[in-house]
């Protein structure tokens, strides 16, 4: 069973901050990371896609990935209230032609003000 | 532009009703998903549509019925449906499905629905 890991939290940090979020994955042949940021009662919206070893930055966001130890963070420096949400690590598993998107069940940040 | 329009936005039905979801996008995206999300859980893939002919189908029943009429739009039929099918339906695509690195999914804004 293809399985994706984070913590539930919550995980709480003061504004200005660095919020760490992480998530392990179970199959090695998985290709494609993403992080979706889902407020309370709307759709996920992608904010960061890693595809190779190494960071990837964009703006207050910095994705790591290490395929070795099957592991992608998201890091979010100086954390705003408006950070607050659930974070959704979703990797794709590619079987054959097909590929479909597996989630973890999310970490839910709060930002304090 | 990255927009999948979905309406409605909000559906309330009877367990005897007959309705259907749209999910619309003009990306030029071919691989088109729908996924179930109940509170507080993650999204659950349901079916992936490819060059609009479905080729995942995660075992779902009978009464949700995808279509996909040409690469821009999608639809699900809903027939005899369950109170405890009440949920988020999330429509995605992406660029491909498949190897390769164009599977970025951008998901729509959801229809809230709720059988009564």
């Amino acid at each position: 069973q293809k399985e994706v890991e984070q913590n539930s939290g919550p995980l709480s940090v003061p504004e200005g901050a660095i919020a760490s979020l992480n998530c392990t994955y179970s199959d090695r042949g998985s290709q494609s990371f993403f992080w979706y940021r889902q407020y309370s009662g709307k759709s996920p919206e992608l904010i960061m896609s890693i595809y190779s070893n190494g960071d990837k930055e964009d703006g207050r966001f910095t994705a790591q990935l290490n395929k070795a130890s099957q592991y992608v963070s998201l890091l979010i420096r100086d954390s705003q209230p408006s950070d607050s949400a659930t974070y959704l690590c979703a990797v794709a598993h590619y079987g054959g032609s097909q590929g479909n998107l597996i989630f973890g069940k999310g970490t839910k940040l709060s930002v304090k003000p | 532009d990255t927009e999948v329009t979905q309406t409605p936005k909000h559906l309330v039905m009877g367990m005897t009703n007959k309705k259907s979801l749209k999910c619309e996008q003009h990306m030029g995206h071919r691989a088109m998903y729908w996924y179930k999300q109940k509170a507080k859980k993650p999204p659950e893939l349901m079916f992936v549509y490819s060059y609009e002919k479905l080729s995942i189908n995660e075992s779902v029943p009978s009464r949700f019925s995808p279509e996909c009429p040409n690469s821009s739009l999608l639809n699900l039929h809903l027939h005899a449906l369950q109170p405890e099918d009440s949920a988020l339906y999330l429509c995605a695509s992406s660029q491909a499905q498949g190897l390769g690195l164009n599977t970025e999914a951008f998901f729509g804004q959801g229809t809230r629905l709720t059988v009564v």
